[in-house]
């Protein structure tokens, strides 16, 4: 079974400086991977996915995401964070071929200050 | 597109009643619908996948007689939780996957108080 670890709970960034956001995951072949954004009392939103090709993945909102097997991660980036930004982001882990039904990490909470 | 609707978005009742959440994929058809419970500053928790015709599959620890799914139509799919406490006070979110496709589509939650 496939599992994700999400290491950091919150961040704190300041308006204007770059993210990354930690996601490390466990599966024995390789996964579809996802970034999903929750804004508060709100569903889910993707932000970008990863299924199989180039390993640096674009996705909406200027989020980047890259996929490196060695290091079992697909950590998410975004080069310059604005205060819309702060919201609980959620790595998932999907079985290629398999069920698909992904897991989630807990979930890192981003807080942005001005 | 791929919009995914929940109705009610919150929904407040006494305990020992019974409340309806539907979800809806508004501009798609889904074979596939899942229901997930959100505590507070915690993760989404699958509760079942919810098939098109089918049974609901519930994951485990997850009381089927309470939690009541029906996938009557390839657009819609109802969780009901039957005689409510408080402690089914949470955050459900639906998802819905595109018939022939994997990716889930995401319904924006309703929050449950059960007072």
């Amino acid at each position: 079974a496939q599992s994700v670890t999400q290491p950091d709970i919150h961040i704190t960034v300041s308006e204007g400086a770059s993210l990354e956001l930690r996601c490390n995951y466990s599966y024995g072949a390789t996964p579809y991977l996802f970034w999903y954004v929750q804004s508060p009392g709100q569903g889910l939103q993707l932000l970008l996915k990863y299924f199989s090709g180039d390993t640096l993945v674009q996705g909406i909102k200027g989020f980047e995401a890259e996929f490196k097997r060695s290091q079992s991660s697909f950590n998410l980036r975004k080069p310059s964070v604005h205060w819309s930004d702060a919201a609980e982001y959620f790595c998932a882990v999907g079985a290629q071929g398999g069920s698909y039904i992904p897991t989630f990490g807990r979930g890192t909470s981003l807080i942005v200050h001005p | 597109g791929a919009v995914v609707s929940q109705h009610p978005s919150w929904v407040i009742c006494k305990s020992g009643t019974s409340v309806k959440i539907e979800c809806r994929s508004l501009d798609f058809q889904a074979t596939t619908m899942f229901w997930y419970r959100q505590f507070p500053k915690q993760s989404l928790m699958l509760m079942a996948t919810s098939n098109e015709g089918s049974k609901a599959t519930y994951e485990q620890g997850v009381e089927k007689d309470k939690f009541l799914i029906n996938h009557a139509s390839l657009t819609l799919s109802t969780l009901t939780v039957t005689s409510a406490h408080p402690e089914d006070s949470s955050f459900y979110i639906c998802s819905a996957i595109q018939t022939g496709g994997y990716e889930q589509y995401f319904g924006p939650g309703t929050r449950l108080t059960v007072t």
